[in-house]
């Protein structure tokens, strides 16, 4: 499993575009790149997954550069309620790989 | 269910007792798991299924910890013979199909193991 490497904690204020980015230098060809948030005593909530270039939902977007080695979670215009830990996974998804694997994630603090 | 639901919430036991944690996954998901949380810490792969199979369960500590989903549906973690290092947040997930790499996580069991 490739491993990843993200900021330990990021601050920012409401109203801002915050970019968490996520090294994965030893992406595997048919690995995947997805994010999760988790908020305090709650379990984490899947947010976005790419291959590669750009996608985009109503929660954020996903940027990987040609090279897959990083990615970088986009959230627009962040308010306090986006106070989380953002978790970057990065594996081969498909029948006979479940085995997802959290890192420490990013604290991020939204500041009013 | 509307969710993936576990039971119960808390739980605390005395060294050395066995304990039961129960996970319901959402309606017709196909594949569950099982992570354990420490305070500060990412959630940590433990086993996961897929209907009734337990695909991978590398992640299981030791003897002690089993899992079981006999009817491809509602699953049991059972940690036997506990100890104080068990104590942390038990989490459940589903998924709809295998390999989406979604999962849907329960509020998750808090075991304290005195």
């Amino acid at each position: 499993l490739a491993k990843t490497t993200q900021p330990i904690s990021m601050d920012s204020y409401e109203g801002q575009e915050v970019n968490i980015t996520c090294s994965h230098n030893n992406i595997a060809t048919n690995d995947y790149i997805t994010w999760y948030q988790q908020f305090p005593s709650q379990g984490p909530r899947f947010i976005i997954q790419g291959y590669k270039t750009k996608v985009t939902n109503e929660v954020a977007s996903l940027f990987i550069p040609a090279d897959r080695k990083s990615s970088t979670l986009s959230l627009p215009r962040v308010s306090l309620s986006d106070t989380a830990v953002y978790y970057c996974l990065v594996g081969e998804t498909g029948f006979g790989n479940e085995k997802l694997t959290f890192g420490t994630g990013t604290r991020l603090t939204i500041i009013p | 269910g509307a969710g993936v639901s576990q039971s119960p919430r808390y739980k605390v036991t005395k060294r050395g007792q066995d304990v039961a944690l129960r996970c319901d996954p959402i309606s017709g998901h196909v594949s569950l798991y099982w992570y354990r949380q420490a305070l500060g810490q990412g959630p940590e792969f433990l086993t996961y299924f897929n209907y009734e199979a337990q695909q991978d369960k590398s992640g299981l500590p030791n003897d002690r910890f089993s899992a079981e989903r006999p009817e491809g549906s509602i699953s049991t973690l059972t940690i036997q013979r506990t100890e104080q290092r068990d104590s942390a947040m038990y989490r459940c997930a589903s998924s709809l199909v295998v390999g989406t790499g979604e999962l849907f996580f329960g509020e998750g069991s808090r075991l304290t193991v005195l």
